[in-house]
Order: structure tokens, then C-alpha cells, then sequence
């Protein structure tokens, strides 16, 4: 079974750019995450998805920050324009239901650096 | 947004002694308690996870004790490795909200 794929690894930006980040779920997986990881802290949740629909887009800066997931599967996370503060990993996961219990399963993550 | 807090913040311990991990946690309607495991360069992993209808989970050197009472779920690493180096992290499991993370130094 192929994990969580995200794409790219690492990408470096000028401040003022816009970037986006690509998530491909684990098949079969209706709940899709998104992350923030800054360097020593935990994952900070952006925004999750039940299938197509945003269910908790709370923690999401939504003046800069979008996302989507169409078709229920692939995700994009897209920021316009990108700050310096924004230089962080971005993780996806996606997650089943496996004995009444939710299991997430991480990607590797995209490096982002803005300069 | 932190419904789960850790401690300690770093931790260190010789090889073949037990890590020790705790978190704390609010929301009483949480029924599922996990911890994940991160290496550097990776995306974290889930570990061990507890249900809240037993006090102790055992899967091999790991061991996930939880307290209901006092809100409270551990874990423990019985003969720590060099290879278990890693951050830890609890969550709360509804919303995958986690919680500021352990890093573990094993020295050999």
C-alpha cells in the first residue's frame, strides 16, 4: 500500500511569492490533513477534510492561506503571497478508521523556505 | 488550539534505562489516545495508542499507561535504544490536534 505522497520536498521562495504544496492520500482514506511544522515545535493543524468538504479550516490564515481537495482525493495547499514567518515543514496525512480508532498516516513533508 | 500538553521538553537517558513521557489532557469526550514518533527529516508515525476503557497498553519495549482520573497518559520506554532518539508526540485523536512534542536523547 503506497503512503502519503506530497511533492515537492523542499522548495525555496522569494517573500512575495506565491507557492503550493501537492498532497496524494493513502486510497481509500476520506479524512485529509494539513499541517504546519515549525522547527522544534509539534504539527500545527491548518485544515482538515471529510472527503470534499472542509470540516475544520479554523487554524487556516485565510488572507493568505487556501486550500482545496477536489474530487475528494488529491489536496492542494497554496500560499499567496508567502512571508518570511511562513518558512516551515508542511505535512500532510490522511487517516482511517481501524477498530473505532482514527490512525493517521504522515507524508514527509515539503521543506519551505522564504528568503 | 494545544488540547494536550507534554512534558517534559527534552529528555535524555542511557541506553537500557526507561524514557518516560507524559501528557495531559482536557476534553474528557477524547476516547482514543495515540502517541507518534518523529525522526528527523520524516513525517511523524504513529507509535501506540490506548483506549480509554484500559489502564495499560504493552506492544513490545513500549508501554502506554493511562490515568482517567488525573487526565493523564504516559509513555514508557522500557531499554531505551540509541535508535529510539526521536520527538514524541501525544494527541488528541478526534481533531489529530497535537501536542508540543518530547525530544528523546538516547546515549549509547
Amino acid at each position: 500500500e503506497a503512503g502519503v505522497v506530497q511533492s515537492p520536498r523542499y522548495k525555496i521562495i522569494e517573500k512575495k511569492q506565491p507557492v503550493a504544496f501537492w498532497c496524494n492520500p493513502i486510497s481509500g482514506h476520506n479524512t485529509l490533513y494539513w499541517y504546519r511544522q515549525n522547527l522544534g515545535q509539534g504539527p500545527e493543524l491548518l485544515i482538515r477534510y471529510e472527503n470534499e468538504e472542509a470540516v475544520d479550516d479554523s487554524q487556516l490564515p485565510k488572507d493568505r492561506f487556501s486550500a482545496e481537495r477536489l474530487k475528494g482525493v488529491d489536496s492542494t495547499l497554496k500560499i499567496q503571497p508567502a512571508e518570511l514567518g511562513d518558512s516551515a515543514v508542511y505535512l500532510c496525512a490522511s487517516s482511517n478508521v481501524f477498530e473505532g480508532s482514527i490512525r493517521a498516516f504522515f507524508g514527509q513533508g515539503t521543506r519551505l523556505t522564504v528568503v | 488550539q494545544q488540547q494536550v500538553k507534554q512534558s517534559p521538553q527534552s529528555l535524555i537517558v542511557q541506553k537500557g534505562g526507561i524514557s518516560i513521557i507524559n501528557c495531559a489532557y482536557e476534553n474528557t469526550a477524547f476516547d482514543y489516545f495515540p502517541w507518534y514518533q518523529q525522526f528527523p527529516g520524516k513525517g511523524p508515525a504513529l507509535l501506540i495508542a490506548i483506549r480509554p476503557d484500559v489502564s495499560e497498553k504493552k506492544e513490545g519495549r513500549f508501554t502506554i499507561s493511562f490515568n482517567k482520573s488525573a487526565k493523564q497518559f504516559s509513555l514508557h520506554i522500557m531499554d531505551s535504544q540509541p535508535g529510539d532518539s526521536a520527538t514524541y508526540f501525544c494527541a488528541e485523536a478526534y481533531k489529530l490536534i497535537f501536542g508540543s512534542g518530547t525530544r528523546l536523547l538516547v546515549r549509547p
